[in-house]
């Protein structure tokens, strides 16, 4: 099973300060065939399901602010808020779709303003 | 508008059993791999099960394998997951997961419903 890991468990920001979240996968993420790394990044805000905000480990999904960003590759990947605001405290988890169908996530990042 | 919404949770004693269902609307349900991910209390995500859009490939986590039986009917649009012989572990908010892409679980998650509560408890 590929193991991720994330740090910090929890994060504190000033508002418009930069936020940075990684992930550590246990084995590579990365499909050579298509240069693809098959890396997630969600938002889970308390009371709600988690929302999908990158995936291809930076490709933004629609509607998704552009203060946030992803990137890395193989093992290594971090998610990125350039300025934070207030309604981005939340939980933040990775997750890889490589080794489907056993989909494995993160522990999760809490993200709280400082 | 692209939904899905699960019902079925509830109190149920160690060993019992219970039927998750998730109902989908907005998009065309048989093109898509689905998926069931749980949360337990104050906890990560876990993904427990998936089955791909004919029904034909079904997958577990180990922890539910024996116990858990995902399904799905195309004709109505619904996703199911029977769960047998609970335990306290299995407490958990169920969500139930779309792949983003049609005809692939090589994919982010990327509609999810807002769950059903599963509590495993005498």
């Amino acid at each position: 099973d590929i193991v991720m890991t994330q740090s910090p468990d929890s994060l504190a920001v000033s508002l418009g300060e930069r936020a940075t979240i990684n992930c550590k996968s246990s084995q590579s993420v990365l499909y050579s065939s298509n240069n693809k790394n098959y890396l997630a990044w969600y938002q889970q805000k308390p009371g709600q399901p988690p929302k999908l905000l990158i995936y291809w480990a930076s490709t933004r999904e629609s509607g998704v602010p552009d203060r946030f960003s992803g990137s890395g590759s193989v093992t290594d990947f971090t998610l990125t808020i350039s300025s934070l605001q207030a309604e981005d405290v939340a939980v933040y988890y990775c997750q890889q779709y490589y080794s489907t169908p056993l989909y494995t996530f993160g522990q999760g990042t809490k993200l709280e303003i400082k | 508008e692209v939904q899905l919404v699960e019902s079925g949770g509830g109190l149920v004693q160690p060993g019992g059993s219970l039927r998750l269902s998730c109902a989908a609307s907005g998009f065309t349900f048989s093109n898509y791999w689905m998926s069931w991910v749980r949360q337990a209390p104050g906890k990560g995500l876990e993904w427990v099960a998936n089955i791909k859009q004919d029904g034909s490939e079904k997958y577990y986590v180990d922890s539910v394998k024996g116990r858990f039986t995902i399904s799905r009917d195309n004709a109505k649009n619904s996703l199911y997951l029977q769960m047998n012989s609970l335990r306290g572990e299995d407490t958990a908010l169920y969500y139930c997961a779309r792949v983003r892409i049609p005809a692939t679980q090589y994919d982010a998650f990327d509609i999810w419903g807002q769950g059903t509560m599963v509590t495993v408890s005498s």
